[in-house]
């Protein structure tokens, strides 16, 4: 079945430092790939997407690119800042037989940006 | 703002009771999508809904029930509660599921405590 396997943490940084995170995925087709972000108290937020191989998905200064040779979606960002601090979470998405497509959801893992 | 509401943002009951949470999905988003986010689960993927029609269940235990209405807000029940059921349920929309490329949009979460 489909599966996401996210980069455990937690990832501490200090500000304007490179952030990696990684993400790998099992998939039976061909999914989508997300990366939500959920700040402290807060609900999901989509930050970025890619649809479809060799797609980068980039937002707010996060990238990531669908690399189908390696199954993976790692989340990258050059500098981070202090209100980055969040949890990320990096899932997939897959049309399925039923016509469902519901999110598949890694473990999560939290960034905390310090001064 | 993701434009998907959900209410009650706290609720706060004691075991073997039922409760009642409500999402209303963005103007438009004929899809309703419910999740789960707990300590040991993760986010998982309980059941969705298209355009008042069940499309898919995910791992949504007997004692939890949905629908969604002609006005297209939909609730979700959850009867018996066990102290396990403790977690932050979270409703999606979507315009409507195609091939899995349509993103998610996130409510705020309802968070339910079961004393």
């Amino acid at each position: 079945g489909d599966s996401v396997t996210q980069m455990e943490g937690p990832v501490t940084l200090s500000e304007e430092a490179f952030l990696t995170i990684n993400c790998t995925y099992t998939a039976t087709g061909y999914p989508s790939l997300f990366w939500y972000v959920q700040y402290p108290g807060e609900g999901l937020q989509l930050l970025l997407k890619a649809t479809k191989a060799d797609d980068k998905g980039s937002n707010k200064g996060f990238e990531a690119t669908y690399r189908k040779e390696t199954t993976s979606f790692h989340l990258e960002k050059g500098s981070v800042q202090v209100s980055d601090s969040a949890v990320y979470f990096c899932a997939l998405s897959e049309w399925g037989q039923t016509g469902a497509n519901n999110l598949f959801f890694g473990t999560g893992t939290r960034l905390t940006v310090i001064p | 703002d993701s434009g998907v509401t959900q209410t009650p943002k706290h609720l706060i009951t004691a075991t073997g009771q039922r409760v009642t949470l409500r999402c209303s999905p963005r103007s438009g988003d004929l899809s309703v999508y419910w999740y789960q986010q707990s300590l040991d689960q993760g986010l998982q993927f309980l059941i969705q809904y298209y355009n008042g029609e069940e499309r898919a269940k995910g791992n949504i235990l007997e004692r939890f029930s949905a629908q969604q209405f002609p006005d297209l807000h939909s609730e979700l029940n959850l009867s018996s509660l066990e102290l396990g059921d403790s977690a932050l349920y979270f409703c999606a929309s979507s315009v409507r599921p195609t091939g899995g490329q349509e993103t998610q949009y996130f409510g705020p979460g309802t968070r339910l405590l079961v004393l």
